[in-house]
């Protein structure tokens, strides 16, 4: 059974600091993985996703990478900005048909 | 595209009494899932759907939980009768079967039951 892990738990850094944010996943034979922005009291919004064929993804200030073989994925935020601040999380599929397996999050303070 | 959609964005109600949730996904994504999320458990698949058959329910917690989705573009996810511990924020995410199956979800409703 696939099982992901989000480390920090939670993350305070002054603005302008670049952070990188760390996933683990037990099982290596994922087909994507999904990195997610949630706010307080809001939804999901999907930042970045990468495919199992994939390194890396980039989306402005956001770099997301994967190594399958080790299990992990880091999601790099640089010089952030307290409009950063929220929960990431990490998800999952292990095949096209299958679901996403969600990690607890980290939640990020970014103080001016 | 107006993004997933999903009302009553709140609802509080008392024990007993029926609650039903309602999602209309993104036009084309033909694969719906329901979410809970609480402080204590994060965030819980409850059940989905590929066009519009359950796929998966194994994730809902008990006989008060049912989910339908008659067409396409409409789900519900009903509990019955509701319970204190109910109290959650449901979501719904929907995406489509084929592709990168970038997972969108809704907003969410915000369910308090006294």
């Amino acid at each position: 059974k696939q099982e992901v892990t989000q480390i920090p738990a939670a993350l305070s850094v002054p603005e302008g600091e670049n952070l990188v944010l760390n996933c683990s996943f037990t099982d290596s034979a994922i087909y994507n993985l999904q990195w997610f922005r949630q706010d307080p009291g809001k939804g999901l919004t999907s930042l970045l996703l990468i495919q199992s064929s994939q390194r890396e993804q980039t989306s402005g200030r956001l770099n997301a990478s994967l190594d399958k073989s080790s299990g992990r994925s880091t999601l790099y935020i640089a010089a952030s900005q307290p409009g950063d601040s929220a929960t990431y999380l990490c998800a999952v599929r292990n095949s096209g048909y299958s679901t996403l397996t969600f990690g607890k999050g980290t939640m990020l303070l970014v103080s001016p | 595209d107006a993004g997933v959609i999903q009302s009553p964005r709140h609802e509080v109600t008392e024990m007993g009494q029926e609650v039903t949730l309602r999602c209309k996904p993104i036009s084309g994504h033909n694969s719906l899932f329901w979410y809970r999320q609480t402080m204590m458990r994060g965030l819980e698949l409850l059940i989905y759907f590929n066009n519009n058959v359950p796929i998966d329910d194994s994730g809902m917690p008990e006989d008060r939980f049912s989910a339908k989705m008659p067409n396409a573009s409409f789900s519900t996810l009903k509990i019955q009768p509701s319970e204190p511990r109910d109290s959650a924020v449901y979501f719904c995410a929907s995406h489509p079967l084929r592709g990168y199956n970038e997972q969108f979800f809704g907003p969410g409703t915000r369910l308090t039951v006294l």
